[in-house]
């Protein structure tokens, strides 16, 4: 299994471009989500997924877009860039009642909005 | 609304000393919970998690972690830091299986020789 995998591992952008981030899990886990790492501030939940076709937003969701077409992959967008989304992005996912909300989360994608 | 603190941002600790590293969550009923590591430029490893039963709890690479009810605490303990250990630490909680995880903002350890 590779896990949870991301892509790219750093991007930068200019304010006002779009681009989507990539995440694809092997596991068949029903529930993924998507976090943001900020200096001091801990992770952060913009998006979830409790499973395909199901999405929700969580604490920061302003500015990205989501979609869960697959129990596979779910995909993060950005819609038109901007300076404040400079920052590490995670996505993990979880799933199968032994595991309850044991997330596996992926390498990250860091990414830099000049 | 659920929440998490982890009061000590940095700590440094003797290479061989015991170490605890705080945290406090708010919450009703008893939550899952869970102490990650980052090493940097790194993702996050799962050192432990508890979701009931015995209180005090074993992870990985010699940590455990103690739930104490009364004091709505969760702190991570190691017997003796190892200088591979300086990492960044994470105490997170759920209200039940498949919602998300909250974070706290992370406790900074550094290890002296």
């Amino acid at each position: 299994n590779a896990g949870v995998t991301q892509t790219p591992k750093f991007q930068v952008l200019k304010t006002g471009q779009s681009m989507t981030l990539q995440c694809a899990q092997d596991m068949n886990h029903e529930y993924m989500s998507w976090y943001r790492q900020d200096p001091g501030m801990g992770l952060r939940l913009i998006h979830y997924s409790v499973g395909a076709g199901i999405t929700d937003q969580g604490e920061v969701p302003n500015g990205y877009n989501v979609s869960r077409s697959t129990t596979e992959d779910f995909p993060l967008r950005l819609l038109s860039a901007a300076p404040s989304q400079t920052s590490v992005y995670f996505c993990a996912s979880s799933g199968g009642t032994a595991s309850y909300n044991e997330q596996f989360f992926g390498p990250g994608t860091r990414l830099t909005v000049l | 609304a659920q929440s998490v603190t982890q009061p000590d941002i940095h700590i440094t600790v003797s290479e061989g000393a015991s170490l605890e590293l705080r945290c406090n969550y708010s919450y009703g009923a008893t939550p899952y919970l869970f102490w990650y590591v980052q090493s940097p430029g790194q993702g996050l490893q799962l050192l432990l998690k508890y979701f009931s039963g015995d209180t005090l709890v074993q992870g990985i690479k010699g940590f455990e972690a103690e739930f104490k009810r009364s004091q709505s605490s969760f702190n991570l303990r190691k017997p003796s830091v190892h200088w591979s250990d300086a990492a960044e630490y994470f105490c997170a909680v759920a209200a039940r299986a498949g919602t998300a995880l909250i974070f706290g903002k992370g406790t900074t350890l550094s290890v002296s020789s």
